[in-house]
């Protein structure tokens, strides 16, 4: 029972366009979403998070939208660059359990020259 | 600032030996999480410790595995006997809030990549 799904297992895109992941969740209980980045032989990086209190949370060239109602996140990032080539992987947690975090099985972006 | 540092980085054994992961998770965190990636099944959460306390073991598959925690700087995860199902990558994790993620994420380790033979 796979509660975040990340259906695209792998992604490219130009240099320079956005590159759009996705994600889904059919927990209702969770209300705090992260998006973690890993490069290959490295252990996977804090990327950027939304609480369910929110629909957008931006950083920079990322940004993360939640639709509560769809059960769905999505990261976008704008413009593509090549160090952005990497396993992206979405987690949720709930805030009234523990620390724990559900991760998807990650998305493989590769950006084209 | 050091991150977590798991040893080795790299074991290859051969089926049926005792395996030992370690871990040494960021100065001042106090909650420790690891995990396994495959594949099959993407990264999944083994166990984790909340001041050196196990509190949810329920991904630990076999009795085969088994964590400790004896200090607040040091953690193990053993498998005895290893299988090659076993082979993976183990990652260790370590935040710094307990009970609440939110604004404080999970800083992974490089991650042992383990073959069992």
């Amino acid at each position: 029972d796979q509660q975040v799904k990340q259906n695209s297992p792998s992604l490219s895109v130009q240099e320079g366009r956005i590159s759009i992941l996705n994600c889904d969740y059919t927990n209702s209980m969770f209300d705090y979403f992260l998006w973690y980045k890993k490069y290959p032989a490295e252990g996977p990086t804090f990327l950027i998070s939304i609480s369910s209190i929110k629909d957008k949370n931006e950083d920079g060239r990322f940004t993360v939208f939640l639709n509560k109602s769809a059960k769905h996140l999505s990261l976008h990032i704008v413009p593509s660059q090549p160090g952005d080539s990497a396993v992206y992987f979405c987690a949720a947690s709930r805030g009234d359990r523990d620390d724990k975090i559900i991760f998807g099985k990650g998305t493989r972006l590769h950006i084209l020259p | 600032d050091a991150g977590v540092i798991q040893s080795p980085r790299h074991e290859v054994t051969e089926m049926g030996q005792e395996v030992t992961l370690r871990c040494k998770p960021i100065s001042g965190h106090n909650s420790l999480f690891w995990y396994r990636q495959t594949m099959m099944r993407g990264l999944e959460l083994l166990i984790y410790f909340n001041n050196n306390v196990p509190i949810d073991d329920s991904g630990m598959p076999e009795d085969r595995f088994s964590a400790k925690m004896p200090n607040a700087s040091f953690s193990t995860l053993k498998i005895q006997p290893s299988e090659p199902r076993d082979s993976a990558v183990y990652f260790c994790a370590s935040s710094s809030l307990q009970g609440r993620n939110g604004n404080q994420p999970q800083h992974f380790g490089d991650g042992t990549r383990l073959s069992i033979l």
